[in-house]
């Protein structure tokens, strides 16, 4: 079956660090890979994507990887800011179904 | 735009009562998807509706756990006799394609739900 299993938080940054979050799957298949970000009191919000094998997703300064020799989607961002708080969840998908990561909390301090 | 609105957001309920939980869809989207998060768990698929329609029920407990999606009003997740190990956030998604549409998939805030 599919999972995922991502770096376990809470994580506290202060402003500008370098920010990575591991996320590696176990899955049938080819799924598609995405990193989902909930900001206090709010949905979940789809913040990047990747489709293949060396796809790499980017927005809003976060980038991940799929890598299907390690199974991982890693995010990363250089350079955090306090608006970057959040729980960022790891998620793959087959068909209609996504299967998520427990979540890792992000503390960024100015 | 009004996105996808979940309540109540929290619900506390004695052992073998029952919870009603519902979720508004975007406007236009006729695709809803309920998730539950179990403590310290990842969100885990329960339930893909389409309007009248159960698509797909795999992810869902085969007792106590039902879900529907009437012509008019909101898709509703009920749990009868809860238990305290039913004490999760459900997160209810939807989205206006079917099929292949995770990226689609618009979520709500989330009813966190506590079992005394």
């Amino acid at each position: 079956g599919n999972s995922v299993t991502q770096m376990e938080g809470p994580v506290t940054l202060s402003e500008e660090a370098f920010l990575t979050i591991n996320c590696t799957y176990t899955a049938t298949g080819y799924p598609s890979l995405f990193w989902y970000v909930q900001y206090p009191g709010e949905g979940l919000q789809l913040l990047l994507k990747a489709t293949k094998a060396d796809d790499k997703g980017s927005n809003k300064g976060f980038e991940a990887t799929y890598r299907k020799e390690t199974t991982s989607f890693h995010l990363e961002k250089g350079s955090v800011q306090v608006s970057d708080s959040a729980v960022y969840f790891c998620a793959l998908g087959n068909d209609y179904k996504l299967s998520f990561g427990a979540g890792t909390t992000v503390t960024v301090r100015a | 735009n009004a996105g996808v609105m979940q309540n109540p957001r929290h619900l506390v309920r004695r052992r073998g009562q029952e919870a009603r939980l519902r979720c508004s869809p975007m406007k236009g989207h006729s695709h809803v998807y309920w998730y539950r998060q179990l403590p310290e768990e990842g969100l885990k698929f329960m339930v893909y509706l389409q309007k009248e329609n159960i698509i797909d029920e795999s992810g869902m407990p085969k007792e106590r756990f039902s879900a529907e999606f009437p012509k008019e009003g909101p898709s509703i997740l009920r749990i009868q006799q809860v238990v305290r190990g039913d004490s999760a956030a459900y997160f209810c998604a939807s989205s206006n394609s079917p099929g292949l549409s995770q990226e689609t998939q618009y979520f709500g805030p989330g009813t966190r739900l506590l079992v005394l």
